[in-house]
């Protein structure tokens, strides 16, 4: 079976251009996670969703930041304008339907983002 | 609120040594417990889970058995390789159903040497 798909798996750009970040969760996974990791601040949820509608945003960092995910397939997540704090690696996590919370995540390999 | 703890790293450890991680949880309730693994360059992946108190979750030789009173779930391997070299995160899983989401430990790293 195919794995969570994320695109492009490196990116690098310019302060204050428009990042685009793709994701394709597993087919039949009905719950979607956004993902930042650093070294400074590890891993950190920023945004997930169920049955394609955001469920809570309140890790996302600020307004420069969203997300979308407009059908069961597909998200995408975008920095609009980026800052060279922005630089990280993003994950993408999909999940089934969970009603007792011992459902597992399945993690992309990431987007490594650099901003110069 | 929910969270979880991991001892700090690096580990470092040789070949064939035995391996304690250990991470503690604080929680209301009973929550599912997780250990994921990070090899260089990749996403996270399970290891192993619990999902109630006195379970045991097993797998590639690595062993995490949930202890309620004394709110740990502490990653054991008797014999470590060179291959084990990786980040080792710790997890919890908090909501109600169909808003299940992950919290996580802030990683300890591995390394085994040869």
């Amino acid at each position: 079976d195919a794995g969570v798909i994320q695109s492009p798996r490196h990116e690098v750009t310019e302060m204050g251009q428009e990042v685009t970040l793709r994701c394709k969760p597993i087919s039949g996974h009905n719950s979607l996670f956004w993902y930042r990791q650093t070294m400074m601040r590890g891993l950190e949820l920023l945004i997930y969703f169920n049955n394609n509608v955001p469920i809570d945003d309140s890790g996302m960092p600020e307004d420069r930041f969203s997300a979308k995910m407009p059908n069961a397939s597909f998200s995408t997540l975008k920095i609009q304008p980026s800052e060279p704090r922005d630089s990280a690696v993003y994950f993408c996590a999909s999940r089934h339907r969970d009603e007792t919370g011992g459902q597992p995540q399945h993690f992309g390999d990431g987007t490594r983002l650099s901003i110069l | 609120g929910n969270s979880v703890t991991q001892m700090e790293g690096p580990v470092t450890l040789s070949e064939e040594a035995f391996l304690t991680i250990n991470c503690t949880y604080t929680a209301t309730g009973y929550p599912s417990l997780f250990w994921y693994v990070q090899y260089p360059g990749e996403g996270l992946q399970l290891l192993l889970k619990a999902t109630k108190a006195d379970d045991k979750g097993s797998n590639k030789g690595f062993e995490a058995t949930y202890r309620k009173e004394t709110t740990s779930f502490h990653l054991e391997k008797g014999s470590v390789q060179v291959s084990d070299s990786a980040v080792y995160f710790c997890a919890l899983s908090e909501g109600t159903s169909g808003t299940y989401k992950y919290i996580f430990g802030t990683g300890t790293r591995l390394k085994v040497l040869a």
